[in-house]
Order: structure tokens, then C-alpha cells, then sequence
């Protein structure tokens, strides 16, 4: 009963460094989110995947990259590191319905902090 | 642009209260609307997934109503209990790319 699991789940990095997020669900889902968390901002989209191969723009994309290489996961990419960036990352994922997306699944979550 | 809306902030009760936590959102052209909680340093959890067809959802103590032309969804907590204290956060999606926006969570503490 893996669900969306995150790694890693914690990460100190300096600012410039890069690194790759991992988001990995085990429930065939078309679709796969990246939100970020800070206090007082709430949780706000970084980027999307509605299937295998395709990527788009959430609402806060830059300084960020991500693939979607195989359904079940989806990577996100920060190409050199800022203090901006130190957040709490979090993956979902949902079906797809006829309606729009189906209930969301996150992950427990990935704390990053950049120095 | 959808905006979603949780007032107020942060809530303190007593252990045994019923309870309704509210949601506001502008766009009242909504697919569906998800309640989550969030207990601290943890991931969200999905409590109640509301279609846009759907007027309530029910799960044990917990229910939720949608009301989509004036664009308010509440969470009805009974007979509180401590273990319910968390961050309860509402969603709602909004056009067909399925991108979901979320309100900034009322933070619930139930006092024993």
C-alpha cells in the first residue's frame, strides 16, 4: 500500500547546487502534481503531468524543471539552488474522470532547505 | 483567476463541540471540491471528494456540503474529539486542466 512516495525527505543543499526530487505512485494514475508549501503562502503549483511524456506550468514554475519519463513517476529538477527555494515539496496524484481529476493522493512530503 | 477562501484561520473548541469549518471560492464553475487535513509535518490526507453534481458527502463523522451558485462548501464536524485537531485545507478544481486551488486551511485545535 505504497501510494505517492517522495525522495528524499530531507535535504539541506547550498545555494547553486542541484538536485532531483522523486515522486513515485504505485496506483496508475494519469495525472501527478508538485506543490510547494510555505507558511502563510499555502500550498501553491509548481508543475503538472496529465499523462506519460507531457508537462506543463503550474503557478509558481520558475527556477523549476520537471519530466515525465514513465507514468508512475515524476521528477522535479532544480537546476542551481536559491534561499527561495527552501520549502516543504509535496507530490500528488489523481485518475483521470470524465469531470476533471479524480481525489488526490500526496506524499508525505520532502523538506528542503537551501543555505 | 479562482480564489479559495478559509475563515478563520485557526479555531479552538471544546472536546464534544459540533462544528462547521467554511470554504468561499469565486469561480462557481468547479468540477469537484476535496476537503483534506493535514496533521503537522505530515502530507495531506483526503477526507471528502464533492462532483460538482453532488450537494453532500458523508464519511463517519464528517460532512460536507457544496453549494456551487454561491460558491461556499462547510465541513461538518460531530462530537468533536482531541484526535481530530490538524489543518483542514478545501480544494476545488476549476476547468479542464484539472488543476486543483487550494484554500490556505483552518488550523483546528479540540481541547480536551
Amino acid at each position: 500500500n505504497a501510494g505517492v512516495t517522495q525522495t528524499p525527505k530531507f535535504r539541506v543543499l547550498k545555494t547553486g547546487q542541484s538536485m532531483t526530487l522523486l515522486c513515485a505512485q504505485d496506483m496508475n494514475h494519469e495525472y501527478m502534481y508538485w506543490y510547494r508549501q510555505d507558511p502563510g503562502m499555502g500550498l501553491r503549483l509548481i508543475h503538472y503531468s496529465v499523462g506519460e511524456g507531457t508537462t506543463a506550468k503550474g503557478e509558481v514554475p520558475d527556477g523549476y524543471n520537471v519530466s515525465r519519463l514513465k507514468k508512475q513517476n515524476f521528477l522535479l529538477g532544480l537546476e542551481s539552488a536559491a534561499p527561495s527555494q527552501t520549502s516543504v515539496y509535496f507530490c500528488a496524484s489523481s485518475r483521470a474522470t470524465g469531470g476533471g481529476t479524480g481525489e488526490l493522493f500526496f506524499g508525505e512530503g520532502s523538506r528542503l532547505t537551501v543555505l | 483567476k479562482q480564489e479559495v477562501t478559509q475563515i478563520p484561520a485557526a479555531l479552538s473548541v471544546p472536546e464534544g463541540e459540533n462544528l462547521v469549518l467554511n470554504c468561499s471560492f469565486t469561480d462557481s464553475a468547479i468540477y469537484n471540491l476535496q476537503w483534506f487535513r493535514q496533521d503537522p509535518g505530515k502530507g495531506l490526507t483526503s477526507l471528502l471528494l464533492i462532483q460538482s453534481s453532488q450537494r453532500e458527502q458523508t464519511s463517519g463523522r464528517l460532512n460536507a456540503s457544496l453549494d456551487k451558485s454561491s460558491g461556499r462548501s462547510t465541513l461538518y464536524i460531530a462530537a468533536s474529539q482531541p484526535g481530530d485537531s490538524a489543518t483542514y485545507l478545501c480544494a476545488v478544481i476549476t476547468g479542464a486542466n484539472s488543476k486543483l486551488t487550494f484554500g490556505k486551511g483552518i488550523t483546528l485545535s479540540v481541547r480536551p
